[in-house]
């Protein structure tokens, strides 16, 4: 396992399609984050997993989103009715708990490049 | 609130240069993290550095460093000697435990290193 996966890596759809992204992380970590990148900003947080469980939502998440993160391995980010504004790169991250409540380092995936025409 | 701010939208040096990227942060947390992330054209984020905030040692690593003040809220990355291979978005970002450890992140700062 080399690192975090996200799968695909550019998606473009029609406004009002849904689409799902899927993120595979590092097989050891318990802790997985989604982050949207849009032009010329830093990422902003959307959500959190610790194990399956989704412990933090973003109020950018609007009711369109969902995530999912099955059995605690591979999660899923679906957007539905997709709007011009969702267009962004979506990124993925895992980390391990480490002692204190506190996390290690964050890595990263690739990120999937979405489009909204 | 937690906050990140890069004041610093784009630098250009040239090849040799030192240079300095300047980060400020606020929380109200007593207990969390700092890292910097870089970005190369490529798009990944690449992990650079995590400090706590217990530990205010500098840090050097090769042609890094980095300048950690809790008294200014500051934790500033300096390049040395840069080199092209530099050229990229450099994130400045914070993670406190009372956020369940999510980053919030700073605007990022354009670093273009000329030959």
């Amino acid at each position: 396992d080399t690192g975090v996966s996200q799968d695909p890596r550019h998606k473009i759809t029609k406004r009002g399609q849904n689409v799902t992204f899927r993120c595979d992380p590092i097989s050891e970590h318990n802790r997985l984050y989604w982050y949207r990148q849009t032009l010329g900003q830093g990422p902003e947080f959307l959500t959190y997993f610790q194990n399956e469980a989704q412990l933090e939502k973003s109020r950018l998440l609007s009711d369109r989103f969902s995530a999912e993160r099955p059995k605690g391995s591979f999660s899923t980010l679906e957007i539905q009715r997709t709007e011009q504004g969702d267009s962004a790169m979506y990124l993925c991250a895992s980390s391990l708990l480490v002692a204190g409540g506190l996390t290690g380092e964050q890595f990263f995936g690739p990120g999937t490049r979405l489009t909204v025409l | 609130a937690q906050k990140v701010t890069q004041a610093q939208t784009e630098i250009s040096v040239v090849e040799k240069e030192d240079v300095t990227l300047d980060c400020v942060y606020e929380t109200r947390d007593t207990t969390y993290y700092l890292f910097w992330y870089k970005q190369p054209p490529s798009g990944e984020l690449v992990f650079l550095i995590r400090r706590n905030s217990f530990d205010e040692q500098n840090e050097i690593s090769g042609r890094y460093s980095w300048n950690f003040q809790k008294s200014t809220s500051s934790f500033n990355f300096t390049i040395t000697a840069s080199q092209v291979v530099d050229s990229a978005v450099y994130f400045c970002a914070l993670s406190a435990l009372g956020g369940y450890n999510k980053l919030i992140f700073g605007a990022g700062t354009r670093l273009a290193v000329h030959p």
